[in-house]
């Protein structure tokens, strides 16, 4: 099984800020790599897709990079939206592993 | 719009089965897959299996090999997961989640609100 890990667990950060986390895989998975946003008590939202390409209506100030075995996902000018848990996942085996999350704060 | 709506909370006893339904609308059912992901308090996302919504052929994390079986009624839209020999290990929310794709990437676009089933004697 490909073992997705993330990190730091968790990150604090202002409003206005700049913040990058980063995703690492414990294989190559080329760019089959997505990042999801989730809130307390609701279900996961899409972000990100093939480890750079913003899904349709997330903001710009989101981007993402990455291939290989290591991720980032950058946030510009941090939103009040925006504090929430970030989840990479893979998609490049059909296990769909996802990482343990970075919860920004 | 589309929309995935799952039944509601389950409270279970050790060595039982629950069966989650995740009823689907605002687009063709069976030209998606659907999957379905757990996420125990304070854990992880995790994948346990999928449905390819066409032709009904379910594949399964090895995890849950063997105790979980995932089905769909194309006449109803809906897909469902059922998890037998429950532990307390097994309490956490469910999700179904239906599968984008484009070229080779894909990833889960949509989501059910999530089902809390809980394990207890």
């Amino acid at each position: 099984d490909i073992q997705m890990t993330q990190s730091p667990s968790s990150l604090s950060a202002s409003v206005g800020d700049r913040v990058t986390m980063t995703c690492r895989a414990s294989q190559t998975i080329s760019n089959y790599l997505n990042w999801y946003q989730q809130k307390p008590g609701k279900a996961p939202k899409f972000l990100i897709y093939a480890a750079s390409n913003l899904q349709s209506g997330v903001p710009s100030r989101f981007s993402a990079s990455g291939s290989g075995t290591e991720f980032t996902l950058t946030i510009n000018s941090l939103q009040p939206e925006d504090f929430a848990t970030y989840y990479c996942q893979q998609s490049y085996s059909v296990s769909f592993t996802f990482g343990q999350g970075t919860m920004l704060q | 719009q589309v929309q995935l709506v799952q039944s509601g909370a389950e409270v279970k006893k050790p060595g039982a089965s629950v069966k989650v339904s995740c009823k689907a609308s605002g687009y063709t059912f069976f030209i998606y897959a659907l999957h379905w992901v757990r996420q125990a308090p304070g854990q992880r996302l995790e994948w346990m299996g999928s449905i390819n919504t066409g032709n009904g052929i379910a594949k399964y994390s090895p995890k849950f090999q063997g105790r979980l079986t995932i089905t769909r009624a194309t006449s109803a839209n809906t897909a469902y997961m059922e998890l037998g020999s429950l532990a307390s290990e097994d309490t956490a929310v469910y999700y179904c989640a239906r599968e984008w794709a484009v070229d080779f990437w894909s990833g889960f676009d949509y989501w059910g609100q999530g089902t809390l089933v809980t394990v207890s004697s």
